[in-house]
């Protein structure tokens, strides 16, 4: 079946770093890709999005591109801020049951000041 | 405009007893789903319910359940409630199920 794998966490980076997160996935269809967000006690924010191949999605000053050759929608940010601590999910659900989503294990990320 | 709304935040039940969790999706959105959100099996798709109906359904025992009224509000039941039920529950709604869920904060259930 459809899976999504993510890297393993947690990534701690200082102030205005670089980030990367990497995400692959399986899915026999023509998947949508997604990143959420998780802050401490809170639920799923959607955080960008991407629907076909090459399509890019980008939010906040993330960006993830829709790589259909490698698989891939990994997540990046020139310059990371404290307030991006949180855990992100890569997602993906299929064109033919959008409500069934499908998610990677999370990243937790720290940032140091 | 208001989000996803879920009542309770938190809940704490004993082992044996039932729930009933509630979920107001965004006003306008048909199609609400529910995930169950662990640190063991991180987070995993209940059902979705779309005009009253559900939609789709995860693997999940019969023990959850779901509805859907004509206002599109949307209620999970779980019945007798085992440890293993302690997780994180996420309602998430759309407006006809395209891509793109916007999620609630969540309803914490402790099962002791």
């Amino acid at each position: 079946g459809d899976s999504v794998t993510q890297m393993e966490g947690p990534v701690t980076l200082s102030e205005e770093a670089c980030l990367t997160i990497n995400c692959t996935y399986t899915a026999t269809g023509y998947p949508s890709l997604f990143w959420y967000v998780q802050y401490p006690g809170e639920g799923l924010q959607l955080l960008l999005k991407a629907t076909k191949a090459d399509d890019k999605g980008s939010n906040k000053g993330f960006e993830a591109t829709y790589r259909k050759e490698t698989t891939s929608f990994h997540l990046e940010k020139g310059s990371v801020q404290v307030s991006d601590s949180a855990v992100y999910f890569c997602a993906l659900s299929d064109y033919s049951s959008a409500s069934k989503i499908i998610f990677g294990s999370g990243t937790r990320l720290s940032i140091r000041p | 405009k208001a989000g996803v709304t879920q009542t309770p935040r938190y809940l704490i039940k004993t082992r044996g007893q039932q729930v009933t969790l509630s979920c107001s999706p965004i006003s306008g959105h048909r199609s609400v789903s529910w995930y169950q959100q662990t640190p063991g099996q991180g987070l995993q798709f209940l059902f979705e319910y779309f005009s009253e109906t559900q939609r789709n359904k995860g693997n999940f025992p019969g023990r959850f359940s779901g509805r859907q009224f004509s206002n599109s509000r949307s209620e999970m039941n779980v019945s007798t409630l085992e440890l293993g039920d302690s997780a994180l529950y996420l309602c998430a709604s759309s407006l006809a199920g395209e891509a793109g869920y916007t999620f609630g904060s969540g309803t914490r259930l402790t099962v002791v």
